[in-house]
């Protein structure tokens, strides 16, 4: 049964700081891997997909790894704002997308 | 860009009552999926629907669970008798294709059962 875990599963970071959100699977055998933005009671917002062909993917100030055979993908956010701050989820997809526990990050001014 | 519509975005509803929670998936879309999310906890599978049918279901997805496509474009949760811990934000998803294409999930709808 695939298991998905994120760490930390808090970070409170002052702006402007580089930021590593870590995401880890427990069955390699993935189509993709997606990372998602929740803000406080809203939706689920996609930042960045992977395929399982892919080593990374970038948007913005947000790069995206991922390593199939050891579990693993990392979410690199690049001079991180106050506007940043939401809870990050990693989700992968193998006959359906399985979420990770989230990550709640805080940048304060 | 295509969005996923739920509505409505709030629902209060005692307990013992019936729910229907709709979904508009993006028009091109052929995989349609609900999920939930217990305040505080992660987001859950419920079911996966295509080709007019469930493709899977999870355990939680009980006989009081229904979903439905009735028209070609919305895509319906029903829960029958609701019960306490049913509160949750609920969550439409929908994605083009089997594996090269990621979830657009929708706003959710937060359901409350007093």
């Amino acid at each position: 049964k695939q298991e998905v875990t994120q760490i930390p599963a808090a970070l409170s970071v002052p702006e402007g700081e580089n930021l590593v959100l870590n995401c880890s699977f427990t069955d390699s055998a993935i189509y993709n891997l997606q990372w998602f933005r929740q803000d406080p009671g809203k939706g689920l917002t996609s930042l960045l997909l992977i395929q399982s062909s892919q080593r990374e993917q970038t948007s913005g100030r947000l790069n995206a790894s991922l390593d199939k055979s050891s579990g693993r993908s990392t979410l690199y956010i690049a001079a991180s704002q106050p506007g940043d701050s939401a809870t990050y989820l990693c989700a992968v997809f193998t006959d359906k997308l399985i979420f990770g526990t989230g990550t709640r990050l805080q940048v304060f001014p | 860009e295509p969005e996923v519509t739920q509505t409505p975005s709030h629902q209060v509803t005692q307990m013992g009552q019936e729910v229907i929670l709709r979904c508009v998936p993006i028009s091109n879309h052929l995989y349609f999926y609900w999920y939930r999310q217990i305040l505080g906890q992660k987001v859950e599978f419920l079911v996966s629907f295509y080709n007019n049918e469930i493709s899977e279901k999870s355990e939680i997805f009980d006989d009081q669970f229904s979903v439905e496509r009735p028209d070609g474009s919305n895509f319906t949760l029903k829960i029958r008798s609701t019960k306490l811990e049913d509160s949750a934000m609920y969550f439409c998803a929908s994605r083009r294709d089997r594996s090269n294409y990621g979830y657009t999930f929708g706003s959710g709808t937060r359901l409350t059962v007093v």
